[in-house]
């Protein structure tokens, strides 16, 4: 069975530092990866997404992820955080038969002004 | 264009109740997915829809139930309610089949007594 790990509850980081979440797959071959971001009031969001080819991705607001098959990790990043930022991040898998994602435990990013 | 509409935002119950969720999706879209989001659990896939049909089922009791009209608006049912049965009910569509890229609406907050 497929599984993600978020190894990471709680960050917090200053506004304009850069970010990184980590986050690893278990999945016998390459699933579809993602990130989705939950905010207050606004519903889960598609932040990116990885299928094939070029393993970094770049996604909306300035974020990106390298996907790393030898490390089985999806990492995201993002260069300087906006204090807009604030919010749930989870990595997310599928394995393509059908819509049905695999939700990592996710990750509280906190950002100090 | 309209996101995806879930109705009741918010609802409470009491133990034995039953409770119907109901989902519009984004216009076109004909997948329809639900899950359910607890503090405890996280993010859980309860099943998705395509064309009135059942094409992936979660690991939930039979209690848990739902279906898809011929407009691709759904509903989902939970019976004989429980304690455990509070959460957040997240409803998500998509205009593609098997790529996990979902939009999701803001939930339905069910709360048993």
């Amino acid at each position: 069975a497929q599984s993600v790990t978020q190894p990471d509850i709680h960050i917090t980081v200053s506004e304009g530092a850069s970010l990184e979440l980590r986050c690893n797959y278990s999945y016998g071959a390459t699933p579809y990866l993602f990130w989705y971001v939950q905010s207050p009031g606004q519903g889960l969001q598609l932040l990116l997404k990885y299928f094939s080819g070029d393993t970094l991705v770049q996604g909306i607001k300035g974020f990106e992820a390298e996907f790393k098959r030898s490390q089985s990790s999806f990492n995201l990043r993002k260069p300087s955080v906006h204090w807009s930022d604030a919010a749930e991040y989870f990595c997310v898998l599928s394995t393509g038969g059908g819509n049905k994602l695999t939700f990592g435990t996710g990750t509280q990013l906190k950002v100090e002004l | 264009k309209a996101g995806v509409t879930q109705t009741p935002r918010y609802l409470i119950k009491t133990r034995g109740q039953q409770v119907t969720l109901s989902c519009s999706p984004i216009s076109g879209h004909r997948s329809v997915s639900w899950y359910q989001q607890t503090p405890g659990q996280g993010l859980q896939f309860l099943f998705e829809y395509f064309s009135e049909t059942q094409r992936n089922k979660g690991n939930f009791p039979g209690r848990f139930s739902g279906r898809q009209f011929s407009n691709s608006r759904s509903e989902m049912n939970v019976s004989t309610l429980e304690l455990g049965d509070s959460a957040l009910y997240l409803c998500a569509s998509s205009g593609q089949l098997d790529t996990g890229e979902l939009f999701f609406g803001e939930g339905s907050r069910l709360t048993v007594l």
